[in-house]
């Protein structure tokens, strides 16, 4: 199946560090996403990545699809306490459905 | 700006009983999705939902699980007789179409507690 691995699966950092986390899987994927989710909330989009080495930005985040079409990484940096969440990894191959990783709780303390 | 939306955002039930969570996808939207989320999991794909019917179905989708869309608006999952393990956050998503630029967008979710 299409399994993704991502890690770490909780992060505790001081407000204004860098942070970083990744996604890994057997299979390949098309479309690699990134969604963070706020307690109680549905999933929201971050980034979306649809070509193999293509690095994308959002304010301050950073996403890049891997080579191999097999992983993704999501960095964030300067985090501010609005960062805390949790954050999913999530690819999709061709037209099917997409597949979650289990998540980075992400802790920022002031 | 649109958003799919979901109702109730907390269904409590007796195990055993049906329940039928509603899910109201962005207007144009042709391509519809069901999510589950035990408590402190990952999100599981349970079913996808195209032109009427089911696409694609995970193996947690079993016969106690139906999806509809009665009428242009609303997309429900009913789960027939509802055990313990049902107990977890339900999310309804949507998508524009099959182009890979079309992401899916979530609903807020509804939290199911079986007891």
């Amino acid at each position: 199946g299409q399994q993704l691995n991502q890690s770490p699966q909780s992060m505790f950092i001081q407000e204004g560090e860098d942070v970083s986390m990744n996604c890994t899987s057997s299979s390949i994927f098309n479309t690699w996403l990134w969604y963070k989710q706020d307690p109680g909330e549905g999933p929201v989009l971050l980034i979306a990545l649809y070509k193999a080495g293509e690095l994308t930005s959002n304010g301050r985040l950073t996403a890049q699809f891997g080579i191999t079409r097999k992983d993704s990484f999501l960095n964030i940096s300067a985090s501010i306490p609005s960062d805390v969440g949790i954050y999913f990894c999530a690819g999709r191959y061709n037209n099917n459905d997409m597949r979650f990783g289990a998540g980075t709780r992400l802790t920022v303390k002031p | 700006e649109p958003e799919v939306t979901q109702t109730p955002s907390h269904q409590v039930t007796q195990m055993g009983q049906e329940v039928i969570l509603r899910c109201v996808p962005i207007s144009n939207h042709l391509y519809f999705y069901w999510y589950r989320q035990i408590l402190g999991q990952k999100v599981e794909f349970l079913v996808s939902f195209y032109n009427n019917e089911i696409s694609e179905k995970s193996e947690i989708f079993d016969d106690q699980f139906s999806v509809e869309r009665p009428d242009g608006s609303n997309f429900t999952l009913k789960i027939r007789s509802t055990k313990l393990e049902d107990s977890a956050m339900y999310f309804c998503a949507s998508r524009r179409g099959p182009d890979p630029l079309d992401t899916q967008y979530f609903g807020p979710g509804t939290r199911l507690t079986v007891l």
